[in-house]
């Protein structure tokens, strides 16, 4: 199928664990995104990927580390996973100039 | 810090009228602008984007651009309650720094 996949949909984990979130894309775009939403703050940057091994980090990104290994994959990990990272997150592709591709989002919990 | 502002609402609005969902942005080197709607539980649906002063018509949207005042809006028209969502503000500031508002949660009523 075309367009963005994540895995899991939801998740719930325990506090200190490792958890890593997937994104897959079909559209062959070069950037790929992760965001988290959460209740009066919109959407936030986590990190970004321009390319394959190929990454930056965005505006929330401490705790949270990226791999991008295939133009199709970028994960996104949790090192040891807070209750402050209990949220949606979001993958995304696309380009900032003409807007982006939202996959369906994870929804994590963490108690 | 680029910031991107919105009336969080409820907007609540009756079938058939216009809607006019608002939004504001700090950063005056903004150079491209875009409307997204998520249903409720759903990710975000990019339906319009634009670059330039003046309006952008599409189908029953209209995207507005004011540099000069720093303001994007949405108009919707002949508002259907299929259009209630939510629907977020993007602006652009140029590389990939893409910035989203909060959202205005738009209620359509029959």
């Amino acid at each position: 199928d075309a367009g963005i996949t994540q895995s899991p949909r939801h998740k719930v984990t325990e506090t200190g664990t490792p958890v890593t979130l997937r994104c897959h894309q079909t559209e062959n775009h070069r950037y790929m995104y992760w965001y988290r939403q959460d209740p009066g703050h919109g959407l936030r940057l986590i990190h970004y990927s321009y390319g394959v091994k190929d990454t930056d980090k965005g505006e929330v990104s401490d705790g949270y580390s990226v791999s991008r290994s295939k133009t199709e994959d970028f994960l996104l990990t949790l090192e040891s996973a807070t209750s402050s990272q209990t949220s949606v997150y979001f993958c995304a592709s696309g380009t900032p100039n003409y807007g982006y591709t939202f996959g369906s989002g994870t929804r994590l919990t963490v108690v | 810090q680029k910031e991107v502002e919105q009336n969080s609402g409820p907007l609540s609005v009756p079938e058939g009228a216009i809607a006019s969902l608002n939004c504001t942005y700090s950063d005056r080197g903004s150079q491209s602008f875009f409307w997204y709607r998520q249903y409720s539980g759903k990710s975000p649906e990019l339906i319009m984007f634009i670059y330039s002063n003046g309006d952008k018509e599409d189908g029953r949207f209209t995207a507005q651009l004011n540099k000069a005042s720093q303001y994007v809006s949405l108009l919707i028209r002949d508002s259907q309650p299929s259009d209630s969502a939510t629907y977020l503000c993007a602006v652009n500031s140029g590389g990939n720094d893409m910035r989203f508002g909060a959202g205005t949660r738009l209620t359509v009523k029959p």
